[in-house]
């Protein structure tokens, strides 16, 4: 089945140690999006990419930054976690942006220790 | 003022009742409205999609979009206690990159 992978399930990390998470899809949607969600909160969108072309949200910190490699995977590092910064993380995918669904991955629960 | 705006709830109705969610928008300019369920620390999972005016029905639910009066809701026939989760309502602008999402209604079924 097509569909958003997202690993690991669960990160615990050290205050201040670098994490990387990772989102991988087979629907071969052209846009990959990040939220960060936090209790009873809507997501919040981190970033996007459109193909390979980067669009960060005015309001995301710049201890987030975002890599795609490829159309299939798209990776999520967080340079030094706060204890702010535990949330989920969730990935998601687009065909385009016009009139198209968005999906979402199973997310990646982080927690900052 | 939110762009997209939902009651946080928590809703209740009997097991095998009619549920009904509702979202207004702000952005006149918004085309498409998404509806997503999200059970406690799982992923939100997209459930219907509406961008006409009327009535959008599958299986169980149906959207409804009423652009003239900004708003869009959800309706869940023969709710289950399965159906207990929080909804969120999200709206896109034309061809706009992001979804702006609601904060969700939590809706409980009671067997």
């Amino acid at each position: 089945d097509a569909m958003v992978i997202q690993n690991p399930r669960y990160q615990v990390t050290q205050f201040g140690k670098p994490v990387t998470l990772s989102c991988s899809q087979t629907l071969n949607h052209n846009v990959m999006y990040w939220y960060q969600q936090k209790s009873s909160q809507a997501p919040k969108l981190l970033f996007h990419y459109y193909d390979k072309d980067f669009n960060n949200e005015a309001d995301t910190p710049d201890n987030f930054q975002s890599r795609r490699p490829n159309t299939s995977f798209c990776f999520l590092d967080i340079r030094s976690p706060g204890l702010g910064d535990a949330a989920m993380y969730l990935c998601a995918t687009s065909k385009s942006f016009y009139l198209t669904e968005q999906y979402f991955g199973p997310g990646t629960r982080l927690t900052v220790t | 003022q939110k762009e997209v705006e939902q009651n946080s709830g928590p809703l209740s109705v009997p097991e095998g009742a009619i549920a009904s969610l509702n979202c207004t928008y702000s952005d006149r300019g918004s085309q498409s409205f998404f509806w997503y369920r999200q059970y406690s620390g799982k992923s939100p999972e997209l459930i219907m999609f509406i961008y006409s005016n009327g009535d959008k029905e599958d299986g169980r639910f149906t959207a409804q979009l009423n652009k003239a009066s900004q708003y869009v809701s959800l309706l869940i026939r023969d709710s289950q206690p399965s159906d207990s989760a929080t909804y969120l309502c999200a709206g896109r602008r034309g061809s706009a990159r992001q979804l702006t999402f609601g904060s969700g209604t939590q809706l409980t079924v009671l067997p």
